[in-house]
């Protein structure tokens, strides 16, 4: 009885390199979001997806993050040449269809960069 | 003002204690309301799940939702030190165009239950 997995839990970049966060929802769940947690914020929504398609994206900054969900294969949320400020907790969460509000979050993935 | 508000505290009681936890929002329209408990360091877990007002009870935790006050409360019964965590209330954006996937949070309170 999988939950959320996200990898990697831990993850450090120098400025400017790319970081990629992963999560695989929990079984029979086809929705996926992300938010992120800065310290001593609370918890940001960014994107909304489903397979093969981005539902809300509201919460993403305009450049240098991007995040996919394809058919097969976890969802990715790619994050490119990275800066300080983008430190912070990586959260998803899945959901099962028509069922949004029941989100189920994974452990996190915690970005430093250097 | 801020959609959601949240006292971040710390809250700190002895075990046994009554706990209640507030969060006070601006959008009337706003009808599901959530509670999630986070561990340090670990990610956040459903608590509680309700729908406009009235009360939901489960276990030691009861939610209670005042919409005429805007006011979404969380009150644990008989408290104990397993229950020291951040507690954060969410609401599902729905009046702005946005999807109702688009979870708003609180900042969270964080409480200690000392043995």
């Amino acid at each position: 009885n999988a939950g959320v997995m996200q990898n990697p839990r831990h993850l450090v970049r120098r400025r400017g390199q790319e970081a990629r966060l992963r999560c695989s929802p929990m079984k029979g769940h086809s929705h996926v979001y992300w938010y992120r947690q800065l310290p001593e914020e609370g918890l940001k929504f960014m994107v909304y997806l489903q397979k093969e398609n981005i539902i809300d994206e509201s919460g993403m900054p305009k450049e240098r993050f991007s995040a996919e969900f394809p058919k097969e294969g976890p969802s990715i949320l790619r994050i490119q040449q990275v800066v300080r400020g983008d430190s912070a907790a990586y959260f998803c969460a899945s959901s099962p269809a028509q069922s949004y509000n029941e989100q189920f979050f994974g452990p996190g993935t915690r970005l430093t960069v250097l | 003002q801020k959609e959601v508000e949240q006292d971040p505290g710390p809250l700190s009681v002895p075990e046994g204690a009554i706990v209640s936890l507030n969060c006070t929002y601006s959008n009337s329209a706003f009808q599901y309301f959530m509670w999630y408990r986070q561990y340090s360091r670990k990610g956040p877990e459903l608590l509680m799940y309700t729908y406009s007002s009235g009360n939901k009870e489960d276990g030691r935790f009861t939610a209670q939702v005042d919409k005429s006050s805007k006011y979404i409360s969380l009150f644990i019964r008989d408290s104990q030190p397993s229950d020291s965590a951040t507690y954060l209330c969410a609401i599902p954006r729905t009046s702005y165009g946005g999807s109702q996937g688009n979870l708003i949070f609180g900042k969270g309170t964080k409480l200690s239950v000392k043995p």
